[in-house]
């Protein structure tokens, strides 16, 4: 069973701090690395994408890579109270199935 | 542009009483899926369909059947509910290659009593 781990959570930030977010995974051969997020009631909707080692920034999300570590994290910067959120980390296997986290609750606090 | 649109979006079930979850997606993807969402234990695969024409069980398929209509549509069928299918079930689709990303549905929220 291929798995995908998350701390557990939830995470409570002050409004303007940064917001780190860890996963780790058990298959060495997955190529590609998502963070969805979810709010209470909705689908996943995805905010980064991350295929390389290194880091990848999109606005105030930066996605980390480290496939020998085998481990993606997810920083938010500024945050802010809309993004109070459960994020969830996928991983994609060679036959293009997501293997998702449990998710990582933030609650960011004005 | 509706994106990845299912029915029903509330369902209240008896014990044994069957029932099919509608999904469908507009945006010419290959492939399709169905994701059950429970409390505590993240998004579990149930079934799916890599193209139109084939079907492939995910991590916790038992209770469940699929079918593949066509290249839009994808239903989920639940023969006879139990209460331990409760749930929040999703659907979502993807062209289908390695490095790209899946669009969720609104989610169908099921009660098996």
């Amino acid at each position: 069973q291929k798995e995908v781990e998350q701390n557990s959570g939830p995470l409570s930030v002050p409004e303007g701090a940064i917001a780190s977010l860890n996963c780790t995974y058990s298959d060495r051969g997955s190529q590609s690395f998502f963070w969805y997020r979810q709010y209470s009631g909705k689908s996943p909707e995805l905010i980064m994408f991350i295929y390389s080692n290194g880091d990848k920034e999109d606005g105030r999300f930066t996605a980390q890579l480290n496939k020998a570590s085998q481990y993606v994290s997810l920083l938010i910067r500024d945050s802010q109270p809309s993004d109070s959120a459960t994020y969830l980390c996928a991983v994609k296997d060679g036959n293009n199935r997501l293997a998702f986290g449990k998710g990582n609750q933030v609650v960011v606090i004005p | 542009n509706a994106g990845v649109t299912q029915t029903p979006k509330f369902q209240v079930l008896k014990t044994g009483q069957s029932m099919t979850l509608q999904c469908a997606q507009d945006m010419n993807h290959n492939s399709m899926y169905w994701y059950r969402q429970d409390p505590g234990m993240g998004l579990r695969l149930i079934y799916y369909s890599a193209s139109e024409g084939t079907t492939d069980k995910g991590e916790v398929p038992n209770g469940y059947n699929v079918s593949r209509l066509n290249k839009r549509e994808f239903s989920l069928r639940l023969e006879s509910a139990a209460p331990s299918q409760t749930s929040v079930y999703f659907c979502a689709s993807s062209e289908g290659t390695i490095q790209e990303t899946q669009y969720f549905g609104p989610g169908t929220r099921l009660l098996v009593l």
